[in-house]
């Protein structure tokens, strides 16, 4: 069974740094670009950021551009999202993804979800 | 940056009845290579997102033909033919041509 499992979320004070963690499972991680997206409670989706699976190449929203860092260890079927200079509006559930396609112009499709993981920051 | 704009942002249904959500995109979505670079995907309540729409029109594994995609322009559709009650949730469209971005979301109940 094909599966995301996130790990690492908490709470921390603005300013701190936190890492999530998301193991892949039942497909062959290396071949599949990444992303992470995040949902602040009672609102919508928005692309954190996305990872290439073979080259390693990034994307970052501007929102979160400086701060995080995204990469992931294929010998280990991982993908992490460091995060630093934390701010309140950063307070969400975080949802690691699957791209569909393993394209290396277009990337589309967000087609397997982990189950996410709540990040809170808060003094 | 591409700015997507659903409608109805609220949305009741009648089971066994069609039902359609609109998704403007600030720029063209299409590219020269034919696709519409366009997902569209469901939240149902307590649940993760999953994928129901990619590139338009294609219906992603597992979802059921009673969905589908449409694009006229920078105008986006999905509709549902007849609607059932596992249908309830928040219905997001993406577009993918540009990094990612969201629609607000469209939620339909019952």
């Amino acid at each position: 069974e094909v599966q995301l499992l996130n790990s690492g979320g908490g709470l921390e004070q603005p300013g701190g740094s936190l890492r999530l963690s998301c193991a892949a499972s039942g497909f062959t991680f290396g071949n599949y670009h990444m992303a992470w997206v995040r949902q602040a409670p009672g609102k919508g989706l928005e692309c954190v950021g996305s990872i290439s699976g073979n080259d390693g190449r990034t994307f970052y929203a501007d929102s979160v551009k400086g701060r995080f860092s995204i990469s992931r260890d294929n010998s280990k079927n991982t993908l992490h999202l460091q995060m630093s200079s934390l701010r309140v509006e950063d307070t969400a559930i975080y949802y690691c993804a699957k791209v569909l396609t393993t394209d290396h112009s277009f990337w589309y499709g967000l087609d397997v979800w982990g189950q996410g993981t709540t990040v809170t920051v808060s003094s | 940056d591409i700015v997507m704009t659903q409608s109805p942002l609220s949305l009741p249904v009648t089971p066994g009845e069609p039902a359609s959500i609109s998704c403007r995109s600030s720029q063209s979505l299409l590219h020269t290579n034919g696709h519409n670079y366009l997902d569209w995907y469901l939240q149902k309540p307590g649940q993760s997102p999953q994928l129901l729409i990619y590139l338009g029109s294609n219906r992603a594994s597992g979802v059921p033909d009673r969905f589908s995609g449409s694009a006229s322009g920078t105008d986006f559709t999905l509709t549902i033919s007849k609607v059932e009650a596992e249908d309830v949730g928040i219905y997001y469209c993406m577009q993918t041509l540009r990094f990612w971005t969201f629609g607000q979301g469209t939620k339909v109940e019952i």
